[in-house]
């Protein structure tokens, strides 16, 4: 498996708490994406990141922030969590833009009450 | 953007028989599809991928054929054995989006002993 890690790994939370997830990579790659995956969805885009500092949106933006100070993190904000938003999240990381292969992260499990 | 569809949700083999999932997409400019194989509880990992330049490519007891003209691609599996048991998920680049990834929802595929 490609350098990248996930935190928290599974995490339990109140609705309307803010909640940041965390990716970190130990491959220098330049890009970075945040996805969710629900039953009968695959994986959605959320918001990913071409650089440091630079950032653009995905399929499903709305209620999530996101932020890349240094090329190994890229930080996942919720910023009040909804039920909506029960999910497992995967970070994926590849050296070029899209059309180049993409190696996801473990995976985190979140749950809103 | 693009819409990519996967059929079937659900495949049951018997070992050693052929397995193929087929993924549609509507951007004609998608010049990428990679496919994935995500166990239980795991990752998804890259498992074979095709550029838009190529109409056929091997691995072992993998395939992937693509045909442009009518905008759809498939994954072959030959001589299947249960550790093919995972959920497969296709993707298609999406020229409108800056060239990220769309995924169709996934084939739970089984392959009995």
């Amino acid at each position: 498996d490609a350098g990248i890690t996930q935190s928290p790994r599974h995490k339990v939370t109140e609705t309307g708490t803010p909640v940041t997830l965390r990716c970190h990579q130990t491959e220098n790659h330049r890009y970075m994406y945040w996805y969710r995956q629900d039953p009968g969805h695959g994986l959605r885009l959320i918001h990913y990141s071409y650089g440091v500092k630079d950032t653009d949106k995905g399929e499903v933006s709305d209620g999530y922030s996101v932020s890349r100070s240094k090329t190994e993190d890229f930080l996942l904000t919720l910023e009040s969590a909804t039920s909506s938003q029960t999910s497992v999240y995967f970070c994926a990381i590849s050296a070029t833009g899209g059309s180049y292969e993409q190696y996801f992260g473990p995976g985190t499990r979140l749950t809103v009450t | 953007g693009e819409n990519v569809e996967q059929h079937p949700s659900t495949l049951s083999v018997q070992e050693g028989d052929s397995a193929v999932i087929k993924c549609t997409y509507s951007d004609s400019a998608s010049n990428y599809f990679p496919w994935y194989k995500q166990e239980l509880g795991k990752r998804p990992q890259l498992i074979i991928d095709i550029r838009s330049n190529v109409g056929e490519k091997k691995d072992q007891r993998i395939a992937v054929t693509l045909n442009k003209t009518a905008k759809h691609f498939s994954l072959h599996i030959t001589e299947t054995q249960p550790e093919d048991s995972a959920v497969y998920f296709c993707a298609a680049t999406d020229n409108n989006a800056g060239n990220m990834l769309t995924f169709g929802g996934g084939t739970r595929l089984m392959v009995k002993p």
